[in-house]
């Protein structure tokens, strides 16, 4: 049962514009949401997390966004830049095991 | 600092052999540790976690199993290997309850 989900499979942008990720989870208890980066062949890294008693967090060129009410998150990603390209997955928890989504391949485009 | 290693980075095994990796976690105590499973094309699937040595909870039913002989380390293991065992292992270790989790290179498992 999927209750962390990235509808998108696929993201392409051009370098310099908005780069737009988005994550629905249906679990209610999800307290804590985050934001992993992966390249091939390597382990995620963390990249920005926000708690459920905020709806914005923002570190340099990323910002997340959190809508309790629609059980929404997204991940703001700008300037986009050609190192970001890489596999995104969102992930969420209530306790200590994170639920994570299936992903979202972003390409930046030179 | 914190450090956790993984290994082997790839590994080739026939089907029905043996498996053990193994994950250690440097510069911290009484790490939860974690096993998850990456399958081609798929997102990230949570094997195993433990809270303290001896201590493993299962999160799908499958012929795997963990073990945690030490407090920063922690083995996956399998006793005879399937082809849907296939993907990419990751070992992952948080600091507790609602933190980020820290991942392992990973490990690539072809099972052929």
């Amino acid at each position: 049962d999927q209750q962390v989900k990235q509808n998108s499979p696929s993201l392409s942008v051009q370098e310099g514009r908005i780069s737009i990720l988005n994550c629905d989870y249906t679990n209610s208890m999800f307290d804590y949401f985050l934001w992993y980066k992966k390249y091939p062949a390597e382990g995620p890294t963390f990249l920005i997390s926000i708690s459920s008693i905020k709806d914005k967090n923002e570190d340099g060129r990323f910002t997340v966004f959190l809508n309790k009410s629609a059980k929404h998150l997204s991940l703001h990603i700008v300037p986009s830049q050609p190192g970001d390209s890489a596999v995104y997955f969102c992930a969420a928890t209530d306790d200590y095991k994170l639920s994570f989504g299936a992903g979202t391949t972003v390409t930046v485009r030179a | 600092s914190q450090t956790i290693h993984q290994w082997p980075a790839t590994l080739v095994q026939p089907v029905g052999s043996p498996l053990s990796l193994e994950c250690t976690v440097e510069g911290t105590s009484n790490p939860n540790l974690y096993w998850y499973r990456q399958a081609a094309g798929r997102g990230l699937q949570l094997l195993f976690y433990s809270v303290g040595i001896g201590q493993i909870s299962s999160e799908v039913p499958q012929n795997l199993s963990a073990s945690r002989p030490q407090d920063r380390q922690f083995i996956l293991s399998s006793k005879k290997l399937l082809l849907s065992d296939s993907g990419f292992y990751l070992c992952a270790w948080s600091a507790g309850s609602h933190e980020k989790l820290f991942f392992g290179s990973g490990t690539q498992l072809s099972v052929l």
